[in-house]
């Protein structure tokens, strides 16, 4: 059965901090989702990846598909990426999810 | 900026009751995805839809739930008998392929049985 970890669950920073969050999985994928959801419960999607690294503004993401793993970076954090940050990965006609990544920060 | 847009944001039904959440997702795409995340879990798959078929479905996308898109641009999940164990927040999603595209989500539907 196909998993998707990360880790850590939960992460407090400061603002201004480097954050990493890391995923793996299991088994080959054709790609591979960042997402956001905030309390309200809306899922918003932030990178998809294939290969290689994307970046949009402070965040980053990268991923190796030989080592089954990507990470997502932020730089100079701030209180509004409070949230949490999934990675799913799709895999046949589905996206399989992470249980999520916790994140605040602290002013 | 289009996006997928989820109807009601919030219902409460009785237990045994027929439910039917709605979608529209973005005009141009052409896969449906019905997912699903109970209260402190993760956010599960229920159904792909593409070419007005199920291609896919999970375990939990027992003979009590059906897709339907009736009328080429609402995209719409019924559960038949509600359980209690229904109670959860549901997500419509769409994409323009399968392989890689991003898929948009809708804000959710909590579904509160009773």
């Amino acid at each position: 059965k196909n998993e998707v970890e990360q880790s850590p669950q939960n992460l407090t920073a400061q603002e201004g901090e480097f954050i990493t969050i890391n995923c793996s999985y299991s088994v080959g994928i054709s790609a591979l989702h960042w997402l956001q959801q905030h309390p309200g419960g809306g899922i918003v999607s932030l990178f998809m990846l294939s290969s290689g690294k994307k970046k949009h503004g402070r965040l980053i993401a990268t991923i190796n598909i030989q080592e089954k793993h990507s990470s997502l970076h932020i730089t100079a954090s701030h209180p509004r990426d409070s949230a949490v940050y999934i990675c799913a990965v799709r895999f046949t006609d589905k996206l399989i999810f992470g249980t999520g990544t916790r994140l605040q920060v602290f002013p | 900026e289009p996006e997928v847009t989820q109807t009601p944001s919030h219902q409460v039904t009785q237990m045994g009751q027929e439910v039917i959440l709605r979608c529209v997702p973005i005009s141009n795409h052409l896969y449906f995805y019905w997912y699903r995340q109970i209260l402190g879990q993760k956010v599960e798959f229920l159904v792909s839809f593409y070419n007005n078929e199920i291609s896919e479905k999970s375990e939990i996308f027992d003979d009590q739930f059906s897709v339907e898109r009736p009328d080429g641009s609402n995209f719409t999940l019924k559960i038949r008998s509600t359980k209690l164990e229904d109670s959860a927040m549901y997500f419509c999603a769409s994409s323009v392929s399968v392989a890689n595209t991003e898929a948009f989500f809708g804000q959710g539907t909590r579904l509160t049985v009773v």
